[in-house]
């Protein structure tokens, strides 16, 4: 079965900076899907961004956008121009929707 | 017009009660699941429909019970609450074999009193 780890249990960020969040995973599959989701206090999950594997560029949602490294089976997500509304809870997962445990993000103003 | 909705959003129960949440997707995909969020906020799928037919069952006790009449449904039955089966618990759909992510609904904060 895959396993989706997040080793960051809390990360915080200065207003307008820039914040990495970690994943990795681990499967046996060659062609797969990432997505990092967001999580606001409202509870309600959100899709920020989604990777193909057999796509070597990586993706990129305005402000958000991932480090892929396949070989290597990491999933990073990159969070520029930090702003108040992005502290949330974030959940790395793969395409069958096996979710990492969650980095809580805090925006300090 | 709400993608995926989920009724109700709050429920409060004894022990040994039983009680259902309804969803349901606007959104024309074959495939809905459910999903519980432990106090912890990690998230575990518990059950996946396609067509209205199960393809995921994962390891739940089996007083949960998904029935989906029609494939823009997926309903969740529990039988004889328990306090451990207090969570959240979200619907999602997807096409593709979600590979473009899932539609979440906004969860259903079961307590278990």
């Amino acid at each position: 079965a895959q396993t989706v780890t997040q080793s960051q249990p809390e990360m915080s960020v200065q207003e307008a900076e820039t914040v990495t969040l970690s994943c990795t995973y681990d499967t046996s599959e060659s062609d797969y899907y990432l997505f990092w989701y967001k999580q606001p206090p409202s509870r309600q999950m959100i899709l920020v961004i989604r990777q193909e594997a057999y796509k070597q560029q990586n993706a990129t949602e305005n402000r958000f956008s991932v480090n892929f490294q396949k070989a290597a089976k990491s999933f990073s997500l990159k969070i520029s121009d930090s702003q108040l509304g992005d502290a949330a809870m974030y959940f790395c997962a793969y395409r069958d929707m096996r979710f990492g445990a969650g980095t809580r993000l805090t925006v300090k103003p | 017009d709400t993608a995926v909705s989920q009724t109700p959003k709050y429920l409060v129960t004894q022990m040994g009660n039983d009680k259902s949440i309804k969803c349901e997707q606007n959104l024309g995909h074959d495939t809905m699941y459910w999903y519980k969020q432990d106090s912890k906020k990690f998230l575990k799928i518990m059950f996946s429909y396609n067509n209205k037919e199960l393809i995921i069952n994962e390891t739940v006790p089996n007083r949960f019970s998904p029935k989906s009449p029609d494939k823009a449904h997926l309903n969740l039955h529990i039988n004889s609450l328990e306090l451990g089966d207090s969570a959240v618990y979200f619907c999602a759909s997807s096409s593709s074999g979600g590979n473009y992510g899932y539609t979440f609904g906004s969860g259903t904060r079961l307590t278990v009193v």
